[in-house]
C-alpha cells in the first residue's frame, strides 16, 4: 500500500544536540512539506519541496534544514539553533505544488527536549 | 490572527446526536479541504470542497462551501464514538505575495460520549 512513513514516533532531543526526523513516501508525489504542529496553533510550514534537489523556506524555517536527494525522501534536521523544538512534526506530500488535490500526511514524529 | 478561523474549538456530543463545525475565511478560499486527526497521529484526508455552493458527503458526514467561499462547514449525523477526534480544514488563499498558499485552522476537537 502507498503512503507516508514517518520514523521515529518518538524522539528525545538533548540541548544543543541536531536530530534529523525521516519522511519517505512511495506514492510518486512531486511535492512534500513538512509541518510542526503545537496545540491552539494549528501546523505551521517549516519547509516544502515540489522536486527533487530543490526546496523553500515555509513560515517558521529558523533552526531547522531539509535535503531532497531522492524523490521519495525528505528528511528535517531539527538543529541546536531550533530554541523550542518540542512539537508534534507532521509530513505530507501531494501529487503536485501547484495544484492541490489534497495532502497525504505521515503519522507524525512527537519531539521532546529533555 | 488566525487566516483560518474554526468554531466551535471543542465540542462533546452524545452519542447518536447531530453537530457542526464551522471553518471561516476573510479571504476567498480557492480551495478548501477537511482532514480528521486522532491524538498523536497524522492528518486523514476527508474531502475537498471548490466549488461555491459545492456539497459533498462521505458516510455520515457531509461537508458544504458557501456560495461566497469564505465558509465551509461539516456536518456530522447520528454521531458516534468513532467520529471522535479532532476536525481541521485547510485552505488554498491568495497570501500577500499574491501567490497561492496553503494554511490550516487551528481545529475542532470533537468528543463523542457513549
Amino acid at each position: 500500500d502507498g503512503g507516508i512513513t514517518q520514523s521515529p514516533k518518538y524522539l528525545f532531543r538533548k540541548e544543543g544536540q541536531n536530530v534529523t526526523l525521516s519522511c519517505e513516501q512511495n506514492l510518486n508525489h512531486d511535492a512534500m512539506y513538512w509541518y510542526r504542529q503545537d496545540p491552539g496553533q494549528g501546523l505551521r510550514l517549516i519547509y516544502y519541496s515540489q522536486i527533487v534537489n530543490d526546496f523553500q523556506k515555509g513560515d517558521i524555517a529558523e533552526g531547522y534544514s531539509v535535503s531532497r536527494e531522492k524523490k521519495e525522501s525528505f528528511p528535517l534536521t531539527v538543529t541546536s539553533a531550533q530554541k523550542n523544538p518540542t512539537a508534534f512534526y507532521l509530513c505530507a506530500s501531494s501529487i503536485s505544488g501547484t495544484f492541490n488535490y489534497g495532502y497525504t500526511f505521515g503519522s507524525g514524529t512527537r519531539l521532546t527536549v529533555v | 490572527s488566525q487566516e483560518l478561523e474554526q468554531s466551535p474549538q471543542s465540542l462533546i456530543v452524545q452519542e447518536g446526536k447531530n453537530l457542526t463545525i464551522n471553518c471561516t475565511s476573510s479571504k476567498t478560499l480557492y480551495g478548501l479541504y477537511w482532514y480528521k486527526q486522532k491524538y498523536g497521529e497524522g492528518l486523514i484526508f476527508l474531502m475537498m470542497l471548490q466549488k461555491g455552493g459545492e456539497e459533498k458527503s462521505h458516510e455520515k458526514i457531509t461537508a458544504k462551501l458557501d456560495e461566497k467561499k469564505q465558509q465551509s462547514s461539516l456536518h456530522i449525523t447520528a454521531s458516534q464514538p468513532s467520529h471522535a477526534g479532532t476536525y481541521l480544514c485547510g485552505a488554498d488563499i491568495i497570501g500577500v505575495e499574491g501567490t497561492y498558499k496553503y494554511i490550516f485552522g487551528t481545529g475542532t476537537r470533537l468528543k463523542v460520549l457513549a
